[in-house]
């Protein structure tokens, strides 16, 4: 099974400090992985795609095949960076099927 | 463009009464897949449709069904409804050959 995992069910954190979420994939090949951010009473939305390679709101996550980890950095947090963050990988099937497998998610709460 | 709808929002159903949820893609995206969200096993996925077929299922019980339509609409039903079945279903479009997915804001099902 190709497993996601999220070490941290909550990470608690002070306003300009470093972030750094975790998120470690079962090796399978060449891995598409995603992090999706859940704000409170919003919708889950996108916020990295590693083939991307882009920053979103000072957010960005490096793909380390040799630790078989993407994790999620922010050099200076936010109090509205407060939200759930969930790793994700996609699975191909051989009818070109898609799912997400997520992690389990990691609660984020910047304090002042 | 508009975001993914669902409907309804909120649902409360009892138990063996059976319940169908509705998904409006994105304008364009021929791939709707369903995921269900519970506080104990986070993130599952339901199933895939493209194009009215299905293309991918996750492991779930045969009272999990879905169908699209030629408008790319989806439904999912479920039948004979259980307590364990409470849940935020979650839809998600993508255009079918680009993997990035959206996601709607989910319909709440409490069975009871």
């Amino acid at each position: 099974a190709q497993r996601v995992t999220q070490p941290e069910k909550l990470l608690s954190v002070f306003k300009g400090a470093p972030v750094e979420l975790k998120c470690n994939y079962s090796y399978s090949g060449s891995p598409e992985l995603f992090w999706y951010v859940q704000y409170s009473r919003q919708r889950l939305q996108l916020l990295l795609r590693h083939i991307s390679r882009e920053s979103i709101k000072g957010f960005t996550a490096d793909l380390n095949k040799g630790e078989t980890s993407f994790h999620l950095k922010k050099p200076f947090a936010q109090e509205e960076d407060s939200a759930m963050y969930y790793c994700a990988r996609l699975k191909k099937n051989s009818n070109s099927g898609y799912a997400l497998n997520f992690g389990k998610g990691t609660s984020l709460l910047v304090t002042p | 463009k508009a975001g993914v709808t669902q409907t309804p929002r909120y649902l409360i159903k009892t138990r063996g009464q059976q319940v169908t949820l509705s998904c409006s893609p994105i304008s364009g995206h021929r791939s709707v897949s369903w995921y269900q969200q519970t506080p104990g096993q986070g993130l599952q996925f339901l199933f895939e449709y493209f194009s009215e077929t299905q293309r991918n299922k996750g492991n779930f019980p045969g009272r999990f069904s879905g169908r699209q339509f030629s408008n790319s609409r989806s439904e999912m039903n479920v039948s004979t409804l259980e307590l364990g079945d409470s849940a935020l279903y979650l839809c998600a479009s993508c255009s079918g050959y680009q993997e990035t997915q959206y996601f709607g804001p989910g319909t709440r099902l409490l069975v009871l």
